[in-house]
């Protein structure tokens, strides 16, 4: 089975830097995504990470560590639109299946 | 443009009644998926399925249903055996076993409300 935390919320201004933690201790690991929710709407995919190390995409960075279960997504230069729920997923032996923490609310303040 | 479709978005059903909630992909996608969304939790999984007439349980699969007849479409039947119906149902699909890093695709959701 899968266990995923991250933080249940929180604030920041806008134009600021924000870091959303992850841990999972898992079976298995085959990869970790990262998914942007905004309220009453479906997750839309941000970034994938299955080796250590950063992936940049833009205003958005996600960093893995296998040996410490350990991921972060860094949201840069935050804006208004980037106030939603991040969502931790772990893809664990069995690739069809992912895995959700319970997501992080991000709200960005003027 | 591809996509996937959830239908309705809004639904209402009186306890005890079966319904069944409508989701169709054109995305070409291999396997289909079923997530349940409740405040303060996280996505859990009901049902997955990787090829046509094929499909396996997820974690909270009781008092659930599906089928998987067409490649394209992967209808979720809630059952009057779910004790606690009401909530948020997210369809999503992806590429197959050998697009190692495809992300899920998913639909807009259906809300169900069970009075």
């Amino acid at each position: 089975g899968q266990n995923i935390d991250q933080p249940t919320e929180m604030t920041a201004t806008e134009g600021a830097i924000v870091q959303i933690n992850c841990t999972y201790q898992t079976s298995g690991f085959n990869g970790l995504f990262w998914y942007q929710q905004h309220a009453g709407e479906a997750p839309t995919f941000l970034s994938y990470n299955v080796l250590d190390g950063l992936e940049e995409k833009g205003r958005f960075s996600s960093f893995l560590s296998r040996s410490k279960g350990y991921s972060y997504l860094l949201l840069k230069e935050l804006q208004m639109k980037d106030s939603a729920s991040y969502l931790c997923a772990v893809r664990d032996q069995d690739d069809y299946k992912l895995s959700f923490g319970a997501g992080t609310t991000v709200t960005v303040r003027a | 443009d591809g996509g996937i479709t959830q239908s309705p978005k809004y639904l209402f059903r009186k306890e005890g009644q079966n319904v069944t909630l409508s989701c169709e992909q054109n995305l070409n996608h291999d396997a289909m998926y079923w997530y349940r969304q409740d405040p303060g939790q996280g996505l859990r999984l009901i049902y997955y399925s990787q090829i046509v007439n094929d499909f396996q349980k997820g974690d909270i699969a009781e008092g659930y249903s599906v089928s998987r007849e067409k490649k394209e479409s992967f209808p979720l039947t809630v059952t009057s055996a779910q004790k606690n119906p009401t909530a948020f149902y997210l369809c999503a699909s992806r590429r197959g076993r050998e697009s190692y890093n495809s992300p899920l695709h998913f639909g807009n959701g259906t809300r169900l409300t069970v009075t």
